[in-house]
């Protein structure tokens, strides 16, 4: 069974502060890893998504990929009233045509 | 960029009746379209993998005969929900992966469709 393992939360931080959003997955078979926002009622918008270990960051975002330790993390810098959302966690397998295995999502609230 | 299209975004149906969700790519020819569902605060659950000509494999716990999943084309899914009850009423949403980008590594969702049975 492949599992996406984490924390529900609810993370709060205040306007202006570093988030971290963790992620663990069982599957060392897992390739890509992604992670989405969800707001309440609609679709996952894609954030970002990471290939190789080490750090990988656009704007604001910085995704952290460790295989060895089956890890991946989200940091959110100078974090906004907006990005309160559900952030979703998903790793997919290399082959073309396989999915996105998701794990429940952590809920982020940013107080301003 | 890709745009996949899920219609209809809302729709009620009476307990006992079919519905049909249809999750179209709208300028891409996508390979393989998934099916989720997702219950209030909990994650998206895949229910099944769908290529364009070929049976949707499901997964665990899915029942096929229920929940029909056509790909007719490479720019169409549909999933029928038949024989609907309230315990079926949740979010679910496509996701189309793109044939030609990165190995078909880029998977695009749709909008959702809510379904409320009563």
């Amino acid at each position: 069974q492949k599992e996406v393992e984490q924390n529900s939360g609810p993370l709060s931080v205040p306007e202006g502060a570093i988030a971290s959003l963790n992620c663990t997955y069982s599957d060392r078979g897992s390739q890509s890893f992604f992670w989405y926002r969800q707001y309440s009622g609609k679709s996952p918008e894609l954030i970002m998504f990471i290939y190789s270990n080490g750090d990988k960051e656009d704007g604001r975002f910085t995704a952290q990929l460790n295989k060895a330790s089956q890890y991946v993390s989200l940091l959110i810098r100078d974090s906004q009233p907006s990005d309160s959302a559900t952030y979703l966690c998903a790793v997919k397998a290399g082959q073309a045509g396989t999915a996105l295995i998701f794990g429940k999502g952590t809920t982020l609230s940013v107080s301003s | 960029g890709a745009v996949v299209s899920q219609h209809p975004s809302w729709v009620i149906c009476k307990s006992g009746t079919s519905v049909k969700i249809e999750c179209r790519s709208l300028d891409f020819q996508a390979t393989t379209m998934f099916w989720y569902r997702q219950f209030p605060k909990q994650s998206l659950m895949l229910m099944a993998t769908s290529n364009e000509g070929s049976k949707a494999t499901y997964e665990q716990g899915v029942e096929k005969d229920k929940f029909l999943i056509n790909h007719a084309s490479l720019t169409l899914s549909t999933l029928t929900v038949t024989s609907a009850h309230p315990e079926d009423s949740s979010f679910y949403i496509c996701s189309a992966s793109h044939r030609a980008l990165d190995s078909g590594n880029t998977i695009y969702f749709g909008e959702g469709s809510w379904l409320t049975v009563v």
